[in-house]
């Protein structure tokens, strides 16, 4: 079982509508949860950051995290063309020796259609 | 106001031809990392540094080096590279004690001929 999945598949929405994005875990070590948004030919900008469980909403983005189900997801309300991008989801442990890493999921192409 | 910065933005090498690929953060962050992402996947992460403390995945090649003089740079040397290595490679630094976010560079884009 891989440390991080999210399921790759492309994720067409209209425009307006609610995007879902989800991955799981199976390290149970992971304490901090992040979600990143790329464009093309582009770095990772981070959209959200959950330490532990519960929920975190920023505008138009919230993050949930369920720790006892292993379980992180990302909704994006009233989806805009200019989401339109790959969403990586990344989790990491606490500090300690060799705990440094941060483990990513494959990342969710998103295509909001006008 | 960049705050990881990596340069160059592209690069065009050589098959064989070693390169170095340069990141800075004016964060003064203690880790930094350099991922390898190919197209469509996840970045791989190949080292990262928490201060002078090197840390390598069992799984990167050792045609893959790197260097981190002071806190703010850190370099990224292929020794011998080869078509395979083409991909981005994205720098990216976090503070390491108690807050973990990863703050990620713009990315070097490799391109081997």
């Amino acid at each position: 079982q891989k440390e991080v999945e999210q399921d790759p598949g492309p994720l067409s929405v209209p425009e307006g509508a609610i995007v879902s994005l989800n991955c799981t875990y199976s390290n149970s070590a992971f304490q901090y949860f992040m979600w990143y948004r790329q464009y093309s030919r582009k770095g990772p900008e981070l959209l959200m950051y959950t330490y532990s469980s519960g929920n975190k909403e920023d505008g138009r983005f919230t993050a949930q995290v369920d720790k006892s189900s292993k379980y992180i997801s990302l909704f994006i309300r009233d989806s805009q063309p200019s989401d339109s991008a790959t969403y990586l989801c990344a989790m990491k442990a606490p500090l300690g020796d060799g705990n440094n890493r941060l483990a990513f999921g494959k990342g969710n192409q998103v295509v909001v259609i006008p | 106001d960049a705050m990881v910065i990596q340069n160059p933005r592209y690069q065009v090498t050589q098959f064989g031809k070693p390169v170095t690929l340069s990141c800075s953060q004016t964060l003064n962050h203690n880790v930094m990392y350099w991922y390898q992402q190919k197209s469509s996947q996840a970045p791989k992460l190949l080292f990262h540094y928490y201060d002078k403390d090197f840390n390598n995945e069992a799984d990167t090649p050792d045609n893959f080096q790197s260097r981190r003089p002071n806190t703010s740079f850190c370099f990224l040397d292929i020794r011998s590279p080869g078509l395979g290595d083409a991909a981005m490679y994205l720098c990216a630094t976090s503070r390491g004690q108690g807050g973990a976010e990863a703050f990620f560079g713009q990315g070097t884009r490799l391109t081997v001929v």
